[in-house]
């Protein structure tokens, strides 16, 4: 079945960097852009930015560039997310998110990660 | 300040229905037949229940429908169930450098 399976969580000191994975299963990792998406502990959804698996070109909410980078390993079906510099109010759990859209963007996340949390404490 | 605007909560009692509304501008809402609608309970990631406005994916009840007038788009829950108490969000997709932005959700509460 589709499915994403997300990297286990963190703790980290402030300033430090984290890094998140998202391993796909069950369909052509290529075919569909990525998502990642924050939310703070009792907060909302945070969209984070998006990575293209098929071209690694990626855009990135303003909010946090310069501090994130998308990557993917096309060889092990598995997008990365890592975010640097981090504060403690980047504690939160982090997803991965595929787009509806068969070869580009739309918006919309059809099939998301568990999630993984963040906590980041001195 | 969440960029698309939902109502902090609403109520119902089972078997009723309820609407959850989501503003947002000519820019993202009222621009794009892109507006989706998750739901979340509780320690669980968000799951899809519309996209492109008004349409379900497989395996979503038919008790749940979508719609956009102008700039403000619509969740509507029918013949309301104990299993339908969660958070609901809204997004659409943004003509802005953002690309895409959520509402900053709606608690649902089933009297």
């Amino acid at each position: 079945q589709v499915q994403l399976v997300q990297s286990g969580a963190e703790v980290k000191k402030p300033g430090a960097s984290v890094k998140v994975s998202c391993k796909a299963s069950g369909y052509t990792f290529t075919g569909y852009y990525m998502h990642w998406v924050r939310q703070a502990p009792g907060q909302g959804l945070e969209w984070m930015g998006w990575i293209n698996p098929n071209s690694g070109g990626t855009n990135y909410a303003q909010k946090f560039q310069g501090r994130v980078t998308m990557t993917r390993d096309t060889s092990i079906s598995t997008a990365y997310m890592e975010l640097s510099r981090l504060r403690s109010d980047d504690t939160a759990v982090y997803y991965c998110a595929r787009d509806v859209g068969v070869g580009f963007l739309e918006g919309s996340m059809d099939v998301w990660g568990q999630g993984t949390t963040v906590t980041v404490s001195s | 300040q969440s960029a698309l605007t939902q109502p902090a909560s609403v109520s119902g009692s089972p078997g009723q229905s309820i609407t959850i509304s989501c503003t947002g501008t000519s820019s993202d809402v009222g621009g794009y037949n892109y507006v989706s609608w998750y739901q979340q309970h509780p320690g669980k990631a968000p799951k899809l229940m519309i996209y492109e406005v008004s349409n379900r994916p497989s395996g979503v009840s038919n008790r749940f429908s979508g719609s956009k007038s102008g700039n403000t788009a619509s969740l509507t829950i029918s013949g309301l169930q104990a299993e339908d108490e969660a958070d609901y969000y809204c997004s659409s997709y943004t003509s802005s450098s953002t690309y895409v932005v959520f509402g900053g959700g709606t608690k649902l509460t089933v009297l």
